[in-house]
């Protein structure tokens, strides 16, 4: 059975970093990406990159390029993502996500951690 | 960036009713579509895939239909467990964005 199980809450204060870890098991974990979501209280959801959990190579959505980092590690099946110089409205559940991508548009979210929130508090 | 535009924005509906939630895309998105149901406090699950395609152990009264930029995700008989937010989401270009979310409730 897939699972993705993230790291407990954080509360950190503004200006600081966080990084939430995803292990994943159950399938073969460099067959399929890593993206991360994630949804402010009361709002939608938003992208916010990738890994390739084979090669390492990330992308990442604009708004949050030179502030995230994507990482893995084979050896336990774990993914980090990082995110620094914290905001207030960087509050919200980061969730990490299984994808399989073979190079065309449609693309599953199959998968989900069960989320990790963020408090940015001072 | 595509944007995605769902409607309505929240949605009364009775158990047993037939409900459709529409998603409109900035540009042609083909059939790169998702849907997910979220329940509160709870991951996005995962319904609808490439426009139409149903997921893995996801009951048959969900459907989607569409394609290029407008979209519709129906339910055929509402169930109670089927109350919940919905959200729609383009894979066509990154940044893969979202819909706003649908809340479904009941009346």
């Amino acid at each position: 059975q897939v699972h993705l199980v993230q790291s407990g809450a954080e509360v950190t204060k503004p200006g600081a970093s966080v990084k939430v870890s995803c292990k994943a098991s159950g399938y073969t974990f460099t067959n399929y990406y890593i993206h991360w979501v994630r949804q402010a209280p009361g709002q939608g959801l938003e992208w916010m990159g990738l890994i390739n959990t084979r090669g390492g190579d990330t992308f990442y959505a604009r708004r949050f390029q030179g502030r995230v980092t994507m990482t893995r590690d084979t050896s336990t099946t774990t993914v980090y993502m990082e995110l620094r110089t914290l905001r207030y409205d960087d509050t919200a559940v980061y969730y990490c996500v299984r994808v399989y991508d073979d190079g065309e548009p449609i693309k599953r979210f199959d998968a989900w951690g069960q989320g990790t929130l963020v408090t940015v508090s001072s | 960036e595509i944007q995605m535009t769902q409607s309505p924005s929240s949605l009364s509906a009775s158990v047993g009713d037939r409900v459709t939630i529409s998603c409109r895309a900035s540009q042609s998105i083909y059939n790169s579509l998702n849907w997910f149901q979220q329940k509160p406090g709870k991951a996005p699950n995962l319904l609808i895939y490439g426009a139409s395609n149903l997921h893995s152990g996801v009951p048959s009264r969900f459907s989607g239909s569409g394609s290029g930029t407008d979209f519709t995700l129906t339910i055929s008989g509402l169930q109670p467990e089927d109350f919940a937010s919905y959200h729609c989401q383009q894979t066509y270009k990154t940044p893969y964005t979202f819909g706003q979310g649908t809340k479904l409730e009941i009346k």
